[in-house]
């Protein structure tokens, strides 16, 4: 079945550190892919998306490009701040239109 | 534009009580999702609706969970009885059937419900 894999948390970076967090999906066919962020006392909000193999989605300095290769989705950030600290969470839509989630990455962003 | 309007913010009840948690969808959403956020689990999609009927309850996890869209603005989710392991972060969350497979679902803030 489709499935979602992140790398587990948390994640502790200095202010202005590059960041990177892996997300790796299995799925039949070439679903569309999602970055949610939650901050805290939130619900999620779309960070950024990719609908194809070799798509870069990016949004807020975020980026992360649809690898059919390595069915890979990561999120990357050149210069984190410290209002970047929340739980990030990768997903996939299903066929049925389902979005399918990892269990989420907690980020804390220390000054 | 309003977003995914979600009541109450957090509830208190004893076990046993009936919880009734209350979704508005944004406006022009045909598509409505109930799901449920807890540390162990992680996020679990309950159920969802097209165009007010369900589509998918498999994730309700037993007959004590009702859900229910009876017009096109509003949706509800019934806990009857309710029990501690209810416990849990609850959220609805809409999107539009344009282009469905790339258009991001939009949350709410979510219900806190605690079962005491």
């Amino acid at each position: 079945g489709n499935s979602v894999t992140q790398m587990e948390g948390p994640v502790t970076l200095s202010e202005e550190a590059f960041l990177t967090i892996n997300c790796t999906y299995t799925a039949t066919g070439y679903p569309s892919l999602f970055w949610y962020v939650q901050y805290p006392g939130e619900g999620l909000q779309l960070l950024l998306k990719a609908t194809k193999a070799d798509d870069k989605g990016s949004n807020k300095g975020f980026e992360a490009t649809y690898r059919k290769e390595t069915t890979s989705f990561h999120l990357e950030k050149g210069s984190v701040q410290v209002s970047d600290s929340a739980v990030y969470f990768c997903a996939l839509m299903d066929s049925s239109y389902k979005l399918i989630f990892g269990s989420g990455t907690r980020l804390l962003v220390r000054p | 534009d309003a977003g995914v309007i979600q009541s109450p913010r957090h509830e208190v009840t004893e076990m046993g009580q009936e919880v009734t948690l209350r979704c508005k969808p944004i406006s022009g959403h045909d598509y409505l999702f109930w799901y449920r956020q807890t540390m162990m689990r992680g996020l679990e999609l309950l159920i969802y609706f097209n165009n007010n009927v369900p589509i998918d309850d498999s994730g309700m996890p037993e007959d004590r969970f009702s859900a229910k869209m009876p017009n096109a603005s509003f949706s509800t989710l019934k806990i009857q009885p309710s029990e501690p392991r209810d416990s849990a972060v609850y959220f609805c969350a809409s999107s539009s059937a344009q282009g469905m497979s790339n258009q991001p679902q939009h949350f709410g803030d979510g219900t806190r419900l605690s079962i005491l």
